[in-house]
C-alpha cells in the first residue's frame, strides 16, 4: 500500500522567510510523485510533476526535489498569497491499471506579512 | 486551458433523495477521477474512468453510482446518502492514466 507523510503539518513564516517542506514516500515503484496547492473550499491546484531520483522542477518562488524516499518543496521568500496547504501525492505500479493519487495530509502553510 | 468544471457548486440533500453531481472537461484527457474530501482531510480516490471505462472502485458503498456517459463527461449519481457523507467531492482528469491529473473546483455536498 502506498503512503505519503508530510511534515510539518502547519507551518507559519514571516514574508520574505525561506523554508522547507517534506514528503515522505513508500511506494512499490514510483510512477509519478506530484505537488499541489489548495486554497480553502477549493480543488487543489496542480504544481509540479517528479519522476525520478535527481530530477529538480521550479515555478517562481517554488522549486521541488526528489530523492528516492522523499521530496522537497522549498519556498524561497515567500509573501502572503503563497498561503495556501501544499499536498504532496504519489501514483505507484499497480500491475498496469489506472490508479488514482495516494495524497499526504498536506502542510498547511501561512505567510505573515 | 487545463479547465476542469463541476455542477453544482454547491449540493443540499435528504437522506431519501437522488441526486447526480457533473463535471466536464473539454482538455481531451482520457483518465477522469472522483475523489471525495472532508474537512482538513486529503482527497480520497473514489473511482476512476480510463478511457470510458471503470478501472478502479475503491471499495465506495453501492450509493454513490458513477458513469462516463463520453470522454468528455463524468457523473456521480447518489442516492440515500448518509450524513457521514458530507464532503467536498472533487473531479479530476488527466490526459493520461498516469500523468498529472487537474481538479475542478469542486461541489459541497451536504446530507441533512
Amino acid at each position: 500500500e502506498d503512503q505519503v507523510t508530510q511534515s510539518p503539518e502547519a507551518l507559519r513564516l514571516q514574508e520574505g522567510e525561506s523554508s522547507s517542506l517534506n514528503c515522505s514516500y513508500t511506494v512499490s515503484g514510483l510512477r509519478g510523485l506530484f505537488w499541489y496547492r489548495q486554497d480553502p473550499g477549493k480543488g487543489p491546484e496542480f504544481l509540479f510533476t517528479l519522476y525520478s531520483a535527481g530530477e529538480e522542477k521550479e515555478k517562481e518562488r517554488l522549486k521541488a526535489t526528489l530523492t528516492k524516499k522523499e521530496s522537497f518543496l522549498h519556498i524561497t521568500a515567500p509573501k502572503p498569497e503563497d498561503s495556501a496547504t501544499y499536498l504532496c501525492a504519489v501514483q505507484g505500479y499497480s500491475g498496469g491499471g489506472a490508479d488514482g493519487l495516494t495524497f499526504g495530509k498536506g502542510t498547511h502553510l501561512i505567510i505573515q506579512p | 486551458d487545463t479547465e476542469v468544471t463541476q455542477t453544482p457548486k454547491h449540493l443540499v440533500m435528504g437522506m431519501t433523495n437522488k441526486k447526480s453531481l457533473k463535471c466536464e472537461q473539454h482538455m481531451g484527457h482520457r483518465a477522469m477521477y472522483w475523489y471525495k474530501q472532508k474537512a482538513k482531510k486529503p482527497p480520497e480516490l473514489m473511482f476512476v474512468y480510463s478511457y470510458e471505462k471503470l478501472s478502479i472502485n475503491e471499495s465506495v458503498p453501492s450509493r454513490f453510482s458513477p458513469e462516463c456517459p463520453n470522454s468528455s463527461l463524468l457523473n456521480l449519481h447518489l442516492h440515500a446518502l448518509q450524513p457521514e457523507d458530507s464532503a467536498l467531492y472533487l473531479c479530476a482528469s488527466s490526459q493520461d492514466p498516469f500523468l498529472e491529473q487537474y481538479f475542478g473546483p469542486g461541489t459541497r455536498l451536504t446530507v441533512t
